[in-house]
């Protein structure tokens, strides 16, 4: 039982450059999130999922996109990166109806 | 949406000391407030949680505090340890709304210092 695990750990980007990270759950969750940190700003919601096929914006969706084609798998997308998206990455997922969330390792995105 | 402030952002305490970190959330509708510990390069672990039809809970040297009425929640850690420095994320979610999403605080590094 892996957990929550995240695609790839770091990853350097130039400007312009578009990527997917990837989110995987081994737990039979519903419900899967993404959310970025930046030094003093605590998490930040992106997107979130409540099943397969569904997708809602959070609190800082602008320049993401996401796709819940299978319910073990959340893909976060940049398709075009900026500066500004430089950040840690966390995905995370929940049962539905137990708020207690289960975090991936992160990924560590430089866009320069 | 969910405001959640934190404080204070950094705490230094002695070895044996109690720390205490409050926060307050904005929206009454919130009724989960999980504090998540994150060392650094890692991801965060729960630490602790309390729903909002509780006052208290404890677990060990581990303690939260809910004051619904005025809407904050503190944590509260006794005889810290030099292994309790960390990171410390307060947050709050409400119900199937909004996906049992969380809304974080911005943090408090804590330094047990020996």
């Amino acid at each position: 039982n892996a957990g929550v695990t995240q695609t790839p750990k770091f990853r350097v980007l130039k400007t312009g450059q578009s990527m997917t990270l990837l989110c995987a759950q081994d737990m039979n969750h519903e419900y899967m999130y993404w959310y970025r940190q930046d030094p003093g700003m605590g998490l930040r919601l992106i997107h979130y999922s409540v099943g397969e096929g569904t997708t809602a914006k959070g609190e800082v969706p602008d320049g993401y996109n996401v796709s819940r084609l299978k319910k073990q798998n959340f893909l976060l997308g940049l398709e075009s990166a900026a500066p500004s998206q430089t950040s840690v990455y966390f995905c995370a997922s929940s049962l539905v109806g137990n708020y207690e969330q289960y975090f991936g390792p992160g990924t560590r995105l430089t866009v320069t | 949406g969910e405001n959640v402030e934190q404080h204070p952002s950094t705490l230094s305490v002695q070895e044996g000391d109690s720390a205490v970190i409050k926060c307050t959330y904005s929206d009454s509708a919130s009724n989960y407030f999980p504090w998540y510990k994150q060392e650094l390069g890692k991801r965060p672990q729960l630490i602790i949680d309390i729903r909002s039809n509780v006052g208290e809970k404890k677990d060990q040297r581990i303690a939260v505090t809910l004051n619904k009425t005025a809407k904050h929640f503190s944590l509260h850690i006794t005889e810290t340890q030099p292994e309790d420095s960390a990171v410390y994320f307060c947050a709050a979610s409400k119900a199937a709304d909004s996906g049992y999403a969380l809304n974080f605080g911005k943090g408090t590094s804590l330094l047990v210092t020996p």
